[in-house]
């Protein structure tokens, strides 16, 4: 069965420090992979995803994101995070059947100090 | 840009009524999603849902729980008889077709059971 894992349940950084957020899956097939990130009070949003190709994809707002084929990884970066970053973000799977639904990671929450 | 939109925003009904959610995928897409996120939780699938039947559901999604796409613009989520563990908030997400994996979620519905 699919499932992600999020290492890191809150992170607390001050601004301009770099950030990195582990993500895990498992699955037996091709994988597509995402992040996604809910502001306070907000829905979610996707930041970036891999599908094929490039293993290092950039998002938006400066976040991008490794994929380790070997590790089974999805790590999240950004070099240098704001005040506005503070979020929930979520790592994600899904396979490529026909219909295939979203496996979301636990989330980890990111607190920014001004 | 397209939006997937949700009415209402927030829902609070009494334990043992009935409830429809509503949402309004993107016009062009053909695969229609609906996963929940009970607070401090992760968001968890519930239905997928294409060609005008379920294509695939989770443990989550018991009798009680019900699809439907009564026109060609929304699709509900109903669930017959709530119960106080209902309460979260349940996001509409939906897909373009079958070669495009990226799902676009909409703002949500927050549901409080009392």
């Amino acid at each position: 069965a699919q499932s992600v894992s999020q290492h890191n349940h809150h992170v607390i950084l001050s601004e301009a420090a770099s950030l990195e957020l582990g993500c895990n899956y498992s699955y037996g097939g091709t994988v597509n992979l995402f992040w996604y990130v809910q502001y306070p009070g907000q829905h979610l949003q996707l930041l970036l995803k891999y599908f094929s190709g490039d293993p290092l994809v950039k998002g938006i707002k400066g976040f991008e994101a490794e994929f380790i084929k070997s590790k089974f990884s999805f790590n999240l970066r950004k070099p240098s995070v704001q005040w506005s970053d503070t979020a929930e973000y979520f790592c994600a799977v899904n396979g490529d059947s026909s219909a295939s639904k979203i496996i979301f990671g636990s989330g980890t929450r990111l607190s920014i100090r001004p | 840009e397209p939006e997937v939109t949700q009415t209402p925003s927030h829902q609070v009904t009494q334990m043992g009524q009935e409830v429809i959610l509503r949402c309004v995928p993107i016009s062009n897409h053909l695969y229609f999603y609906w996963y929940r996120q009970i607070l401090g939780q992760k968001v968890e699938f519930l239905v997928s849902f294409y060609n005008n039947e379920i294509s695939e559901k989770s443990e989550i999604f018991d009798d009680q729980f019900s699809v439907e796409r009564p026109d060609g613009s929304n699709f509900t989520l109903k669930i017959r008889s709530t119960k106080l563990e209902d309460s979260a908030m349940y996001f509409c997400a939906s897909r373009m077709d079958q070669t495009r994996t990226e799902q676009y979620f909409g703002p949500g519905t927050r549901l409080t059971v009392t």
